[in-house]
């Protein structure tokens, strides 16, 4: 079964500065998709970025950029120039890919770890 | 284009009495998940449902929950009776297309059992 982990229950950073969030996962297929959900008091998860394994070059959106090191299995989120509105939850996730025969298409997440932002 | 829509957002119960949550996924979104979060944790699948057909209930505890997905559109999610470890953050989302690549997420409902 696959596993996520992620290792920092908490982290901070000041704002307009950078701070990078770690998340290694466990499984032994080679096609899957990765993500990192943000969720704010609110609750709703909240998609932030997307990675598909087969993909070499990182996933960027904006601010976010992820770190994806296949053979490593590491998945880190970097934040560029943080926000007050960053502060949150975020969760790392895995889901096999559809492509893959017989996979589980749940997302299977990690712990979380709860960001900060101090102005 | 509306969101995952889930309700009540709040319900406060006594244990063994019976609780139902509501959920309407986005339009077109042929796939609906159920999750439920407990504290200090990440989401954990219940039930995956391909159009109206549970394709994935392994991780529902049959015993006191079931779920119904009537003409493919809403679901339900009900509890009965209702246990003090049942005090979570139910989850609903919703996905579309054979990739299903994203899933969108409702705010949730929280359920507090005393």
């Amino acid at each position: 079964a696959q596993t996520v982990t992620q290792s920092q229950p908490e982290m901070s950073v000041q704002e307009a500065e950078t701070v990078t969030l770690s998340c290694t996962y466990d499984t032994s297929e080679s096609d899957y998709y990765l993500f990192w959900y943000k969720q704010p008091p609110s609750r709703q998860m909240i998609l932030v970025i997307r990675q598909e394994a087969y993909k070499q070059q990182n996933a960027t959106e904006n601010r976010f950029s992820v770190n994806f090191q296949k053979a490593a299995k590491s998945f880190s989120l970097k934040i560029s120039d943080s926000q007050l509105g960053d502060a949150a939850m975020y969760f790392c996730a895995y889901r096999t890919s559809y492509r893959s025969q017989g996979g589980s298409e749940k997302l299977v997440f990690g712990k979380g770890t709860k960001l900060t932002v101090n102005p | 284009e509306a969101g995952v829509v889930q309700s009540p957002r709040y319900k406060i119960i006594e244990k063994k009495q019976p609780v139902a949550f509501w959920c309407n996924p986005i339009s077109g979104h042929n796939t609906l998940y159920w999750y439920r979060q407990n504290l200090g944790q990440g989401p954990e699948l219940l039930i995956r449902y391909e159009n109206e057909e549970a394709v994935d209930d392994s991780q529902l505890p049959k015993d006191r929950f079931s779920a119904e997905r009537l003409k493919g559109v809403d679901s339900t999610l009900k509890i009965q009776p209702a246990e003090l470890g049942d005090s979570a953050v139910y989850l609903c989302a919703s996905s579309k297309g054979v990739a299903r690549t994203e899933a969108f997420f409702g705010q949730g409902t929280r359920l507090t059992v005393v």
